[in-house]
């Protein structure tokens, strides 16, 4: 079974500035795709960015990238000149490939700070 | 805008009752995914249908059920509801890559 660990509850960062939230997983599998999903207060679920596990350049959207570190089974989330509308709930999430069922973090609060 | 549709946006009711939740997959999408988010459980995984067939089940409790129509919309049933039930209900669609609803939030009083 996968397993996706995101140990920041909670962070905050003013605006303009970088911020970067962690996430670690377990898996057996070598096939798979991350992801990092934003959810604002709207509560509608967002997808940021994704990684596909075979590539070993980090995925870029704009100010958001990742730094995935397959050995190491890590798959962190920059973020660069920080915004307001960028605070939200953060989730990281795995999926094997030929599973298609989501595993979930428990998600990482982020706060930007006027 | 993901272009998955949910309706309806909230649902009251109370213990013991049946509720439908409707979702619309993405145009070309044969894939429907239900997830529950609730406060101690965090997003679960509750069930998947492909083209009608139902393809994976997660975390899903006997008195729910799912089933995906022809025209590739889904319909989430929860019956004998509880308290416990409360929470943010997510259709999703796609493939490696799901793109989420706007939620259905369903509040058991």
């Amino acid at each position: 079974a996968q397993t996706v660990t995101q140990s920041q509850p909670e962070m905050s960062v003013q605006e303009a500035e970088t911020v970067t939230l962690s996430c670690t997983y377990d898996t057996s599998e070598s096939n798979y795709y991350l992801f990092w999903y934003k959810q604002p207060p709207s509560r509608q679920m967002i997808l940021v960015i994704r990684q596909e596990a075979y590539k070993q350049q980090n995925a870029t959207e704009n100010r958001f990238s990742v730094n995935f570190q397959k050995a190491a089974k890590s798959f962190s989330l920059k973020i660069s000149d920080s915004q307001l509308g960028d605070t939200a709930m953060y989730f990281c999430a795995f999926i094997a490939f030929g599973n298609e069922k989501l595993t979930f973090g428990t998600g990482t609060r982020l706060t930007i700070i006027p | 805008d993901s272009g998955v549709t949910q309706t309806p946006k909230h649902l009251i009711t109370a213990t013991g009752q049946r509720v439908t939740l409707r979702c619309s997959p993405r145009s070309g999408d044969l894939s429907v995914y239900w997830y529950q988010q609730s406060l101690d459980q965090g997003l679960q995984f509750l069930i998947q249908y492909y083209n009608g067939e139902e393809r994976a089940k997660g975390n899903i409790l006997e008195r729910f059920s799912a089933q995906q129509f022809p025209d590739l919309h889904s319909e989430l049933n929860l019956s004998s509801l509880e308290l416990g039930d409360s929470a943010l209900y997510f259709c999703a669609s796609g493939k490696e890559t799901q793109y989420f609803g706007p939620g259905t939030r369903l509040l058991v009083l």
